[in-house]
């Protein structure tokens, strides 16, 4: 049974870090691209990015309202996936949610979603 | 930027058919998902590259993308149906999308 299980959600000042994982199983890690999507408050989804599975590099991908704040990375070792975010922002608050991204090039959707994590951002 | 469109809530009867919209410039290039989440719960792949179920979904939900419009219709709608269902696609390689989200209420 493939499993996503976020962790590391809190309550941070603005301005300050926090770092999410998302811990897998179930599946073979390393052959998949990971991505997060957030969900603030009554609002809908925003994609947030992903990273590719190894084969195709490892690299990551943004979206512009987190790019240049925020990083993705993965451990193979551990099944496990990372969202740095850094300069955390109000606006930031949200439900992440860790998602496997399945498919080629122009055709991926998001088959498997984890729970969540909470993050708040306030001071 | 690439912006999906969806109506904001459509309201359906219990067993009538349920169409939900989801609107973009040539849309109907790309693959659409479909995704359903209900209150408090996590996103749930309900219909992938325009037009295929995943297991486990029932065959009342189907999809379709043409031109401009991707819709997901609900046939014989019931009442765990209900919830909010967003539009997804790629704006490019590197790029997701999801639509505003549309909020089905069945009466």
């Amino acid at each position: 049974e493939v499993q996503l299980v976020e962790s590391g959600g809190d309550l941070v000042q603005p301005g300050r870090s926090l770092r999410l994982s998302c811990t897998t199983s179930g599946f073979t890690f390393g052959d998949y691209s990971m991505n997060w999507v957030r969900q603030a408050p009554g609002k809908g989804l925003e994609w947030v990015g992903f990273i590719r599975g190894e084969a195709y590099g490892g690299t990551p991908e943004y979206a512009a309202s987190v790019k240049g704040r925020f990083s993705i990375s993965r451990d193979d070792s551990k099944n496990i996936a990372y969202l740095q975010m850094n300069g955390l922002k109000i606006d930031d608050t949200a439900v992440y949610y860790c998602t496997r991204l399945i498919g080629a090039s122009g055709t991926p959707y998001f088959d498997y979603w984890g729970q969540g994590a909470l993050v708040t951002v306030s001071s | 930027s690439y912006e999906l469109t969806q109506p904001p809530s459509v309201s359906v009867s219990p067993r009538q058919t349920a169409s939900i919209t989801c609107s973009a410039e040539n849309l109907g290039q790309k693959y659409v998902s479909w995704y359903h989440q209900k209150p408090g719960q996590s996103p749930v792949l309900v219909i992938y590259q325009d037009a295929k179920r995943p297991s486990g979904i029932p065959e009342r939900f189907a999809g379709s993308n043409s031109g401009n419009t991707a819709t997901l219709t609900i046939s014989g709608t019931q009442a765990m149906d209900e919830g909010d269902y967003y539009c997804q696609a790629w704006d490019g390689p590197t790029s997701a999308v999801f639509g505003g989200g549309t909020k089905l209420t069945v009466l």
